[in-house]
């Protein structure tokens, strides 16, 4: 399996500012995925970060709130952008691994609490 | 709309009784995934089983199994004698392989307590 870590693992800030999340994987993978998971809630895809293209956004989430690198095969970047307290979430990183996308890990998390 | 649904907001039982999870799932693709997670209240995800659409044989690990029915749309998670460790939140969630470039779609979870 794939062993994911996440920077920070939690953090709190202001409004108005931005944090960047980092997502490190111990192996190199082409699916990257970015989740968010609000308090209480289930989980809910934020884009399609695959190594190679630009990244992919869901409904409802726009590069200009939520940009995303993706440099290489081992690491990936999201950034939420002018926060506010409805951004406080778990941000997850996940990877698809296995040639049939039959095996998702996620990382730790990044526990963001916007003031 | 919801494709995977996860009627059971929360359960709670006696430690040592016997729990199942319900799933239903919807999707118009032939090949499919399907997979639980548990987010204990420390808040990782830990990925428990996946199944894929052409594989419909249950699965017992441990004190978990999982009943697939592709009549029903269901992929029931069951716990036998259950331990105040299995407290958490349970994720049902379906992959669409190609169709969704494998991301997933989660249920709304199913938390569970354990009491002694």
């Amino acid at each position: 399996s794939a062993v994911i870590s996440q920077k920070p693992s939690r953090d709190i800030c202001q409004r108005g500012t931005s944090l960047t999340i980092q997502c490190q994987v111990d192996s190199q993978v082409t699916m990257m995925f970015w989740y968010r998971q609000q308090p209480g809630q289930s989980l809910t895809l934020i884009a399609t970060a695959n190594q190679g293209s630009e990244a992919t956004y869901e409904s409802g989430f726009v590069i200009d709130k939520f940009p995303i690198s993706r440099p290489n095969l081992t690491f990936s970047t999201l950034t939420v952008s002018n926060m506010s307290p409805e951004d406080s979430s778990i941000y997850l990183c996940s990877v698809v691994w296995g040639s049939h996308g039959n095996e998702q890990f996620f990382g730790p998390g990044t526990r963001l609490t916007v003031l | 709309a919801q494709k995977v649904t996860q009627a059971q907001t929360e359960i709670s039982v006696v430690e040592k009784e016997d729990v199942t999870l319900d799933c239903v799932y919807e999707t118009r693709d032939t090949t499919y995934y399907l997979f639980w997670y548990k987010q204990p209240p420390s808040g990782e995800l830990v990925f428990l089983i996946r199944r894929n659409s052409f594989d419909e044989q249950n699965e017992i690990s441990g004190r978990y199994s999982w009943n697939f029915q592709k009549s029903t749309s269901s992929f029931n998670f069951t716990i036998t004698a259950s331990q105040v460790v299995d407290s958490a939140v349970y994720f049902c969630a379906l992959s669409e392989g190609r169709v969704s470039g494998y991301a997933l779609n989660f249920g709304k979870g199913t938390s569970l307590l354990v009491t002694p």
